[in-house]
C-alpha cells in the first residue's frame, strides 16, 4: 500500500540534544512538507521541498534543519537551537503541479517531547 | 500574508444531526483555494472538500457541503446526518491559486474539534 511513513512515532529528548524524525513516502510525490501542530494553533509550515537537493523555508523554520537526497525521503532535524520543540509534528507529500491542487497526503506524526 | 480563523475550538452533537463549523480568511488574492481537512483520533489528516474561488456554486462532497461566500471571507463546513465516524479535529485552509504550479502551501486555521455523541 502507497503511503507515507513517519517515524518515532513518540520521542523523548533532553534538553541540548539534537533529533531527527524520519518521513519516507511510496507515493512517487514531487513535493514534501513538514508541518508543526500545536493546541489552539493549528497546522504551521516548518520546511518544503520540490525536488531533490532543494528546499524552502517555511514560516517557521528557525532551530529546525532538513534534507532531501532521496525523493522518497525528507528527514527532519530539531535542534537544540529550537527553543519550543515540544510539539506534533506532521510529514506530508504531494504531486506539484498536477493531481488534486491543495490535496497534501500526510503521515501519521511524531509527537516529540523534551524533557 | 493569508491568516486564517476558525472561531469554534470545539462543537459536539448527537448523531444524525446537522453540524456547522465557521471559518474566515482574510486575504488580498482575488483567486485562491480553500479546503477542510480532517484528523481523526488516529491522527493521519485527509482532505474532505475543496473550493475554487472563481466558482460561485458551493462545492458538495455526499454529507460534506460548504457554504462558501466570498464577499465576507466565509467558508463554512456543514455535515448533514453526522457519524459517529465524523469525530475527528477539522481544519479550514487556505491556498493561493499560484500554489498549484509548485509546492503548494496551504495555511491552515487553529481546528475545532467535533464530537459526535451516540
Amino acid at each position: 500500500d502507497g503511503g507515507i511513513t513517519q517515524s518515532p512515532k513518540y520521542l523523548f529528548r533532553k534538553e541540548g540534544q539534537n533529533v531527527t524524525l524520519s518521513c519516507e513516502q511510496n507515493l512517487n510525490h514531487d513535493a514534501m512538507y513538514w508541518y508543526r501542530q500545536d493546541p489552539g494553533q493549528g497546522l504551521r509550515l516548518i520546511y518544503y521541498s520540490q525536488i531533490v537537493n532543494d528546499f524552502q523555508k517555511g514560516d517557521i523554520a528557525e532551530g529546525y534543519s532538513v534534507s532531501r537526497e532521496k525523493k522518497e525521503s525528507f528527514p527532519l532535524t530539531v535542534t537544540s537551537a529550537q527553543k519550543n520543540p515540544t510539539a506534533f509534528y506532521l510529514c506530508a507529500s504531494n504531486l506539484a503541479g498536477t493531481g488534486v491542487p491543495g490535496e497534501l497526503f500526510f503521515g501519521e506524526g511524531s509527537r516529540l517531547t523534551v524533557l | 500574508a493569508q491568516t486564517v480563523t476558525q472561531s469554534q475550538p470545539e462543537m459536539s452533537v448527537q448523531e444524525a444531526e446537522t453540524v456547522t463549523l465557521s471559518c474566515t480568511y482574510d486575504t488580498s488574492e482575488s483567486n485562491y483555494y480553500l479546503f477542510w481537512y480532517k484528523q481523526p483520533p488516529s491522527r493521519q489528516m485527509i482532505l474532505v472538500i475543496r473550493q475554487e474561488a472563481y466558482k460561485q456554486q458551493n462545492a458538495t462532497e455526499n454529507r460534506f457541503s460548504v457554504n462558501f461566500q466570498k464577499a465576507a471571507k466565509s467558508f463554512s463546513l456543514k455535515i448533514s446526518d453526522s457519524q459517529l465516524g465524523d469525530t475527528a479535529m477539522y481544519f479550514c485552509a487556505f491556498m493561493k491559486h499560484e500554489g498549484i504550479q509548485g509546492a503548494q502551501k496551504l495555511v491552515f486555521g487553529q481546528g475545532t474539534r467535533l464530537t459526535i455523541n451516540p
